[in-house]
């Protein structure tokens, strides 16, 4: 179990830039999250895969953000035209589903810098 | 539309008192999780409560659920230094939802 992965750990760019992170889930996993978490807030849930399904995606988030999960192995989040109020740590995390919940391993996240 | 709201947002304590944070929601939920995140870290999971009015224990922490599954609580006994972090509860109903989280200091 090497647990999951994300990548880049760190990501600092302009407004108005395009950014992509990437998550690899724990291999068996077949549930995919990602949040958002800012300073002294809770992880703000984003969007949610079952394999390569995206079964549910967040109102707050607007028409810039997408994922995908091709295959049902790994996941990318991409921001297009970020703003100011994108910054903030992208948290991934993965769990084995069945029934409703089942425990989330998180990543490491990447956190986002926008100049 | 749905809430989870975590009290308190703070707690100093001094160590080997013990601590706890409630969790209420706006709406019943099908299960509860709870996380601790140490500083500069991600959310690690503790445990998860399903049933109505469900008791669970691990070494000196206990997790309740509520009788009408809108409520949970953590509690530790005699904190030690290692219990430092911020515990988050997060509960589904048709969504994930975190709350805001305590964050635990100890006092030597």
């Amino acid at each position: 179990d090497t647990g999951v992965s994300q990548d880049p750990r760190h990501k600092i760019t302009k407004r108005g830039q395009n950014v992509t992170f990437r998550c690899d889930p724990i291999s068996e996993h077949n549930r995919l999250y990602w949040y958002r978490q800012t300073l002294g807030q809770g992880p703000e849930f984003l969007t949610y895969f079952q394999n390569e399904a995206q079964l549910e995606k967040s109102r707050l988030l607007s028409d810039r953000f997408s994922a995908e999960r091709p295959k049902g192995s790994f996941s990318t989040l991409e921001i297009q035209r970020t703003e100011q109020g994108d910054s903030a740590m992208y948290l991934c995390a993965s769990s084995l589903g069945g029934g409703p919940g089942g425990a989330q391993h998180f990543g490491d996240g990447t956190r986002l810098s926008i100049l | 539309g749905q809430q989870v709201m975590q009290i308190p947002q703070y707690q100093h304590v001094q160590e080997g008192e013990d601590f706890t944070t409630y969790c209420n929601s706006s709406t019943t939920l099908s299960n509860i999780q709870w996380y601790k995140q140490r500083p500069g870290g991600h959310p690690v999971f503790l445990i998860q409560l399903v049933k109505s009015g469900e008791v669970k224990k691990q070494k000196r922490l206990t997790f309740q659920f509520g009788e009408a599954k809108k409520n949970s609580s953590l509690h530790i006994t005699a904190t030690q230094t290692t219990d430092v972090g911020t515990y988050f509860c997060a509960g589904r109903d048709d969504k994930i939802i975190f709350g805001k989280g305590t964050r635990l200091h100890i006092l030597p």
